[in-house]
């Protein structure tokens, strides 16, 4: 079974500061990875999808890894700002199905 | 553009009471649709999925149930809530099996179970 974890739980850090989010996977066999923001009581929105034929991804400030072998993948956020506070989540989904396997998530606090 | 809409936004039941919750998708056809659930601090849990009308798949044993009665509409019931059903549920949706392809989720129902 997949098991998906997210460290750290929470972080909080001064506006301006680069933001790093680990996460990692047990099983390497995945057809890719997603990166989710989640507002407090609020559905989840897509921030970058990564095949898992790649090893990265960019949109604007946001920069994706992944290194499907050593199953980990982490999530850069360049010059944080408050507007970045929120929970960010990873999802797998294994080769050979459509269902995703979630981590926790990681609570994001930009302070301005 | 697509959406997904969810109701109700929030929910307090009583224990024993039954359950209806919605979810409809406008701007696409034959999605692939999912009911998750999220407790504090913990990761999305899968409850059903659904790759066309009236086609439904369970991934865990619970006492909720869904149905699929229109091709974008997807609903999630009970006949009688448990306290432990509380929690955040999220509808979601995808275009179809492929497997690169992500899922675009509603804005999600608080339900209260006291």
């Amino acid at each position: 079974k997949q098991e998906v974890t997210q460290i750290p739980a929470a972080l909080s850090v001064p506006e301006g500061e680069n933001l790093v989010l680990n996460c990692s996977f047990t099983d390497s066999a995945i057809y890719n990875l997603q990166w989710f923001r989640q507002d407090p009581g609020k559905g989840l929105t897509s921030l970058l999808l990564i095949q898992s034929s790649q090893r990265e991804q960019t949109s604007g400030r946001l920069n994706a890894s992944l290194d499907k072998s050593s199953g980990r993948s982490t999530l850069y956020i360049a010059a944080s700002q408050p507007g970045d506070s929120a929970t960010y989540l990873c999802a797998v989904r294994p080769t050979g199905d459509y269902k995703l396997s979630f981590g926790a998530g990681t609570t994001v606090t930009v302070r301005a | 553009s697509q959406t997904i809409h969810q109701w109700p936004a929030t929910l307090v039941q009583p224990v024993g009471s039954p359950l209806s919750l919605e979810c409809t998708v406008e701007g696409t056809s034959n999605p692939n649709l999912y009911w998750y659930r999220q407790a504090a601090g913990r990761g999305l849990q899968l409850l059903f999925y659904s790759v066309g009308i009236g086609q439904i798949s369970s991934e865990v044993p619970q006492n909720l149930s869904a149905s699929r009665p229109q091709d974008r509409q997807f609903i999630l019931s009970s006949k009688k809530l448990l306290l432990s059903d509380s929690g955040f549920y999220l509808c979601a949706w995808s275009l179809d099996h492929r497997y690169t392809d992500t899922q675009y989720f509603g804005p999600g129902t608080r339900l209260t179970v006291l």
